[in-house]
Order: C-alpha cells, then structure tokens, then sequence
C-alpha cells in the first residue's frame, strides 16, 4: 500500500523559514498531486497548498510547495514564520485506484 | 461555502449511525466530496469519496463494506451510513469539498467543522 512519511515534529524561530517533507513509499509522487493541510489546535483542517505547489485563495505566499522526484518526496515551506502558523501540518496524495492517502502529520512548533 | 455535519454521538458496538453533511454557498452537484476521520489525538484518516454525481465511490480499506457513502443533490447534502460500528471508528468525522467533480486526481479544498461518533457500550 502507498504510503506517505512526514517527520513526527519541527522547531523554528519566528522569522525563519522551515521545511517539511512528505516521502512516498513506492513509486513516483510526482505521478500524482500532493495537497498541504493545517490544523490549528482544537480546529478544522483547512487548505494551504494543492496540486503540489497552488495557493488556495486567501493563502499567504510565505507558503510553497514543492516535488523532488530524485528523493521521492514533497515539501512544504514556510517562510517569515509567525506564531499563527504553529500547527499540525498534513501531506495527502493518492494510489493508481483514486484512493486518498495523508501522511501522519508534522507538528511545527514556532518559539 | 459552509459544510455542516450532523448525526454524531454515542452509539454501542455492532450498531448504526448515520451521518449528514448539509452544504451551502456552491453548487453542490458540480463537486465530488469526502469523508475524513481523527481519532482522538490521532492523525487524519481518509474514510471515502464520491463523485459529483454519485456514480463513482472510494472507500477505506478500514471501512469497505461496512460504511456506504451517497449523496442527494436535490438536497444539497452527503451522507455516512456507518454499520457494524466498531470501537475504533470514534473519530471526529469531517466532510469535505473537493476541487472539482473528479475522482482520479482528489484533493479537498474546503472542510467541515466536524461531528464526533463515539463507539462504546
């Protein structure tokens, strides 16, 4: 089965910037789209990159994504850190058969 | 757009629970929509998807052939049939709007608040 591996948790200073990877397990994640998700304690997901480096509108550009096919993985950055952004943040991608699949999820810590 | 959830609560194992999923503020006909799950302090879970106009659904290896997705358009709602609910399936249960009608490239734009379903007896 496809799966995506994100590191459990990372740190950074406000105003630095920080990148979050996203592998796939088996063969190409550049064959099919990569979305970002953040969720905010004691909230809802929203949306914050899709189709592997779009900006949902109302998204701030401080948020990129981006596909390595040498290393099989996708990233999200996020640059100007600001305290808002401290949330869990979510891979998802699909297998040939249209079944969805999210990584485990990254804890960013902002302090 | 605004994706409301209802139908959650506390139900026995082996027992059924259906949930809806009433939408607003877009043509809800033109969209393919999910359902995503998280367990208490977990992850997200993808649970099951279905096309804009009911013809193609997705399912979870962790729920196929005990949770049924479906749609009314005339209504403008999702729904979650969930049977043989087990103590693993407590969960918040959100529904979502994809991009687009598609099923081959699915991706979620805009997420509901969520229902929890609690399993116990």
């Amino acid at each position: 089965n496809f799966m995506l591996t994100q590191p459990h948790s990372v740190s950074e200073s406000p105003g630095k910037t920080v990148t979050i990877s996203c592998i796939g397990s088996s063969g190409s994640i550049a064959s099919n789209y990569v979305q970002w998700y953040q969720q905010r304690p004691g909230s809802a997901p929203t949306t914050v990159i899709y189709e592997d480096n779009q900006r949902p509108s109302g998204v701030p550009d401080r948020f990129s994504g981006s596909i390595d096919s040498s290393s099989n993985s996708a990233s999200l950055t996020i640059s100007g850190l600001k305290t808002e952004d401290e949330a869990d943040y979510y891979c998802q991608s699909y297998d040939s058969t249209n079944l969805v699949v999210f990584g485990g999820g990254t804890k960013l810590t902002v302090l | 757009v605004q994706l409301v959830e209802s139908g959650g609560g506390v139900v026995q194992p082996g027992r059924s629970l259906r949930l809806s999923c009433e939408v607003s503020g877009f043509s809800f006909s033109n969209y393919a929509m999910h359902w995503v799950r998280q367990a208490p302090g977990k992850g997200l879970e993808w649970v099951a998807l279905i096309s804009y106009d009911g013809g193609n659904k997705y399912y979870a290896d962790s729920v196929k052939g005990r949770f049924t997705i479906s749609r009314d358009n005339s209504r403008n709602t999702l729904y979650l049939q969930m049977n043989s609910l087990r103590a693993e399936d407590t969960a918040i249960y959100y529904c979502a709007r994809d991009f687009d009608g598609r099923v081959t490239t699915p991706d979620i734009e805009y997420w509901g608040q969520g229902t929890l379903v609690t399993v116990s007896s």
